[in-house]
This record gives C-alpha cells, sequence and structure tokens, in this order.
C-alpha cells in the first residue's frame, strides 16, 4: 500500500513569493497533520483535519500559513508570503479514527523547505 | 506544553542496552515512540496507553507511568541499526494531535 505521499520534495525560493506544499493521506485514514521540523523548534504540529475539516490551527503561526482539505485524499499547505525564517521540514501524517483506540500516525518523506 | 525526554543524546556499543524516558506536566491518553533517520520521515515503533501497558517491538519494548505521566523506551542488545533520534509524542484526551519531545539522539557504534 502507498504511504502518505508529499510534493515537492525540495523547495528553494526567493523570500515574497508564494509555496505551496501538497499532501496525499494513505487512502481510508480520516485525520490529517501538518508539522514543521526545524533544529530550533523541532517537531511542531501547526493544524489538524478530521474528515476533511480543520479541527485544531493554533499551531499555524501566522496569517500567512493556511491549510486546507477539499477532499479526503489531498491537502495543501500554502505559506504566502514567504519568509527565510520559515525554512524547514515540513510533513504530513495521517492516521485512523481508531474506534476508542490511539492510533499511529504515518508520515510522509516531507518537503524540505528553503527561503531564500 | 512539550514532554520532557532524557538523556539528550547517547552513545552504546553494539549489544548494549539503553533507556530513554519522556516526561510530562499533562494527564496523558497515549505515549507514541517514533525514530527518526537523518534526512528521513519519523518511522512509528509503539504507541502506549493510559493504564501501565507495556508494549514490545523486537527488541525494543516501553511501558507507561500513568501515575507519573512518564513512559520509558528500552533498547536492549543494540544494534547498528538502532541509531537514529527517537521522539516520543502525547496525546491527551479529546485531542488527537502529538506534542512531540525535544528528542533523544542514539548512536551505536561497532
Amino acid at each position: 500500500d502507498a504511504g502518505v505521499i508529499q510534493s515537492p520534495r525540495h523547495e528553494v525560493t526567493e523570500m515574497g513569493q508564494e509555496v505551496t506544499l501538497r499532501c496525499k493521506p494513505i487512502s481510508g485514514h480520516d485525520y490529517l497533520f501538518w508539522y514543521r521540523q526545524t533544529m530550533m523548534r523541532g517537531l511542531e504540529l501547526l493544524i489538524y483535519f478530521n474528515n476533511n475539516v480543520p479541527i485544531d490551527d493554533s499551531g499555524m503561526p501566522e496569517d500567512r500559513f493556511s491549510a486546507k482539505m477539499p477532499n479526503a485524499s489531498f491537502s495543501t499547505l500554502k505559506i504566502q508570503p514567504s519568509e527565510p525564517r520559515d525554512s524547514a521540514v515540513y510533513f504530513c501524517a495521517s492516521s485512523l479514527t481508531g474506534g476508542g483506540f490511539a492510533q499511529p500516525q504515518h508520515f510522509g518523506d516531507g518537503t524540505r523547505l528553503s527561503i531564500l | 506544553q512539550q514532554p520532557v525526554q532524557s538523556p539528550q543524546a547517547v552513545i552504546l556499543r553494539e549489544g548494549e542496552d539503553a533507556v530513554i524516558n519522556c516526561s510530562s506536566s499533562k494527564a496523558l491518553y497515549s505515549v507514541h515512540w517514533y525514530r527518526q533517520k537523518h534526512g528521513e520521515a519519523p518511522v512509528f515503533l509503539m504507541i502506549l496507553l493510559k493504564g501501565g501497558e507495556q508494549k514490545g517491538h523486537e527488541k525494543i519494548s516501553a511501558s507507561f507511568n500513568e501515575k507519573k505521566q512518564q513512559s520509558s523506551l528500552y533498547l536492549t542488545a543494540s544494534q547498528l541499526s538502532y541509531s537514529g533520534t527517537y521522539f516520543c509524542g502525547t496525546e491527551v484526551t479529546g485531542r488527537r494531535a502529538l506534542t512531540f519531545g525535544s528528542g533523544t539522539r542514539l548512536q551505536v557504534q561497532p
């Protein structure tokens, strides 16, 4: 079975440009998470969705960041305008509801973003 | 609030054992353990639910002390492939997202 698929794998762009990161969760998973990883801040949650609905976006750093999930098989994270401090590895993860039991989160390979 | 992991780093020889701890100030529903190798995504190892369960994954096992809100990851007879950074992720009731610790860098040498 295919895992979580993220694109692009690497993105280098100049400050001020719009950046769009994409994620395809594992088929059948109803939770989708966006995380950001940096040396300074570690692995931190940005936003998560349940059944395509945003549940918690308290980790989104600023209004420059936005995320959507138009259907069960696709999500985007957009940064506009981008700044050098947005440089990081962005991970998407998905999981099942679990019927009352905790379920593992499965991570994509990540997008390494560099803002010059 | 981020869980606290200790130690921050550990170096082992092949065959030696190690323990990694994860403590939280919050009442937890579950603790997840992941391993991440350099340049790769975190890979799921196991979940511990409140109730003090101990789970195993090959020679890696873990426990969860609900009273102390602390989980420990045990690596026995370490192998070179165990090298990487280990993260605990904590989950509270009603919120599915994980809050990750800062990680423990483990290096196994021949």
